[in-house]
């Protein structure tokens, strides 16, 4: 079955701190990968996509992310968190060829200490 | 980046009524629309795509008579939820699909929290 997982449901980190958020897939073929980001009452905005090519992605606001075939995981990262980035991180796969169907992994709820 | 609303944001209503959800593409046209719906701490499920002038593809175990989609033109669809119950409540999220503008990309509207009484 496909499916996305994203193993922590809450994460808090200082200001300033490196995060890295999880995510592991379930698909029949190589996807392509999606970081989605949700602020309260607002949509969700793409941060970064892997379809093919080189597996470390840079994305917007200074996240990045690295696909691991061999693990099927798409883990994003940054290297220093700002207040800012409090939001929840949703984490998409789709099936090659097109944005159709994406399928969301549960979220990870980011909490920024100052 | 291409905008995407939705109306309203939230809506309160009786067991038993009808409740209309609409989704603009403010300054795009959109070839194709998909409504998900989100419950709380869980993931966003694809309900159906919908493309402009054809009947709304649902997913397995979405009734079609339960969420009426219509997709009149290329920048509105309208999720009809007829008959709400309250195990309908929801967050109900639109997303906008449109070729050539950032590669690709579905464009997600705010979502609307509907609950039912």
């Amino acid at each position: 079955a496909q499916s996305v997982t994203q193993p922590d449901i809450h994460i808090t980190v200082s200001e300033g701190a490196s995060l890295e958020l999880r995510c592991n897939y379930s698909y029949g073929a190589t996807p392509y990968l999606f970081w989605y980001v949700q602020s309260p009452g607002q949509g969700l905005q793409l941060l970064l996509k892997y379809f093919s090519g080189d597996t470390l992605v840079q994305g917007i606001k200074g996240f990045e992310a690295e696909f691991k075939r061999s693990q099927s995981s798409f883990n994003l990262r940054k290297p220093s968190v700002h207040w800012s980035d409090a939001a929840e991180y949703f984490c998409a796969v789709g099936p090659p060829g097109g944005y159709n169907k994406l399928i969301f992994g549960a979220g990870t709820r980011l909490a920024v200490h100052p | 980046g291409a905008v995407v609303s939705q109306h309203p944001s939230r809506v309160i209503c009786k067991s038993g009524t009808s409740v209309k959800i609409e989704c603009r593409s403010l300054d795009f046209q959109a070839t194709t629309m998909f409504w998900y719906r989100q419950f709380p701490k869980q993931s966003l499920m694809l309900m159906a795509t919908s493309n402009e002038g054809s009947k709304a593809t649902y997913e397995q175990g979405v009734e079609k008579d339960k969420f009426l989609i219509n997709h009149a033109s290329l920048t509105l669809s309208t999720l009809t939820v007829t008959s709400a119950h309250p195990e309908d409540s929801s967050f109900y999220i639109c997303s906008a699909f449109s070729f050539g503008i950032s590669g690709d990309e579905q464009f997600f509207g705010p979502g609307t929290r509907l609950t039912v009484l």
